[in-house]
């Protein structure tokens, strides 16, 4: 069966530091993978999209990678804020007509 | 921006009761999505919708319907509420058809938590 995972454990670290986030999956062959963010009470928020021939990807503070051959995709965020403490997700299309999601890894970032 | 509305942010029902609960997108979207979202499970989709009155069940239809009459709304319907439906209710749209060669990303609602007593 097709699973996307991402570590279940909250991951803490100090502002400053470079978070890295991982997602995992099975049984898929995407074209391209993407990354949410949620905050508690709110639906999740788009912030990035890689596609399966680019290996990197960066938009401002945030860099994300796509190894197909590992199937895989690291999330990072460089020079972490307290402001970017939130839950992140990532997601695959599933048959041309959905997202399916991972369970979400939380992120608290520390003065 | 995109924007989706769900109509209530908090729901309270009883057990058996018929629940509604409405999305509306305002930026033209052909696709629209329900989800729940539950501790431990994350996120999953129980209908979605292409176009104006067409649907498509997504992994876990039992027990919901859908109704879509007009292109920027989007109903969910609990036909008969029980307390295994008490959630956090995601609405979602995106622009096109989430497709392997498209880059369609999704725009989700705030979300309504129901409770079902």
């Amino acid at each position: 069966s097709q699973k996307i995972e991402q570590n279940s454990e909250a991951l803490n670290i100090q502002e400053g530091k470079t978070a890295t986030l991982t997602c995992n999956y099975t049984n898929y062959s995407p074209a391209y993978l993407q990354w949410y963010r949620q905050d508690p009470g709110r639906g999740p928020v788009f912030l990035l999209l890689i596609r399966e021939n680019e290996k990197e990807k960066r938009k401002e503070r945030l860099k994300v990678t796509f190894d197909t051959t590992l199937k895989q995709s690291l999330f990072h965020i460089t020079a972490s804020q307290p402001a970017d403490s939130a839950t992140y997700l990532c997601a695959l299309e599933n048959s041309g007509y959905a997202l399916n999601f991972g369970k979400g890894t939380s992120l608290l970032v520390t003065p | 921006d995109v924007k989706v509305t769900q109509s209530s942010r908090y729901l309270v029902k009883r057990t058996g009761e018929k629940v509604f609960l409405e999305c509306v997108q305002d930026m033209d979207h052909e696709n629209m999505f329900w989800y729940r979202q539950d501790p431990g499970l994350g996120l999953r989709l129980i209908y979605f919708s292409y176009d104006v009155k067409m649907k498509e069940k997504g992994d876990i239809p039992e027990g919901y319907s859908v109704s879509r009459e007009k292109k920027e709304r989007f109903s969910l319907i609990l036909e008969s509420a029980s307390t295994n439906q008490t959630s956090m209710y995601l609405c979602a749209s995106s622009l096109w058809t989430i497709l392997r060669d498209a880059n369609e990303k999704l725009f989700f609602g705030s979300g309504t938590q129901l409770s079902v007593l």
